[in-house]
């Protein structure tokens, strides 16, 4: 596609729910990045793939956070047992290459835990 | 570790007047700076990047940053604002070769006036 592309760009769920959000990368980008926008915060970086690799986990806020990414194409970053300080903006960004020299951004997904 | 502070939440100013918004970064390591624009429920667009060579950079809708290595400051200018230019502007940071996230500034919201 032309550009990142993230799914749904909102989601409503209730607390203890389990959710999935998408993201598909610029075609050809080998680097995808998942970050978490609280309101009123900067970006916080979550995790990120090289292909279909994720060479470092930690940065992912608890247990009842996952993702995983087929190949060099489609991310998915699930939540389990939703909880409201989950509640932010979900971005998801590609790079051709792992170095971070230019990354492009998606729209994000809104979750909104009530 | 890596941290970007961004001195200003908010700066108000007058159309057509001049801008800088403020950036500091702490980082052991050489690094790459950025600058992203986050306007209304929309993605991050980049603004402008230094990785090396002159320190000044030139970006996009007429925007420029100075790399001062010994004040580890990016302040981000602009000569004359426009209305447009109405947006949460993020200054960012990675290690130089490095394949980890951006570590995010918390973002200045620039509120043009008529």
């Amino acid at each position: 596609g032309a550009g990142v592309s993230q799914s749904p760009s909102n989601k409503v769920t209730e607390k203890g729910k389990d959710v999935e959000l998408r993201c598909d990368p610029i075609s050809g980008h080998t680097a995808l990045y998942w970050y978490r926008q609280r309101l009123g915060q900067g970006l916080e970086f979550l995790i990120y793939f090289q292909g279909n690799s994720a060479p470092d986990k930690s940065g992912l806020p608890s247990d009842r956070f996952s993702a995983e990414r087929t190949g060099e194409s489609v991310s998915t970053l699930t939540i389990q047992r939703t909880q409201q300080e989950d509640s932010a903006v979900y971005l998801c960004a590609s790079t051709l290459v792992a170095d971070n020299t230019e990354a492009f951004f998606g729209q994000g997904t809104r979750l909104t835990v009530v | 570790a890596q941290s970007v502070t961004q001195l200003d939440s908010q700066v108000p100013v007058f159309e057509e007047a001049p801008v800088e918004l403020r950036c500091n970064y702490s980082s052991s390591v050489s690094v790459y700076l950025f600058w992203y624009v986050q306007y209304p429920n929309q993605g991050l667009q980049l603004l402008l990047k230094y990785l090396s060579g002159s320190t000044l950079v030139k970006g996009i809708n007429g925007f420029e940053a100075e790399f001062n290595k010994s004040q580890t400051s990016f302040h981000l200018r602009k000569p004359s604002v426009h209305i447009s230019d109405t947006a949460e502007y993020f200054c960012a940071v990675t290690v130089r070769g490095g394949a980890d996230g951006l570590t995010f500034g918390k973002g200045t919201h620039l509120i043009i006036q008529p």
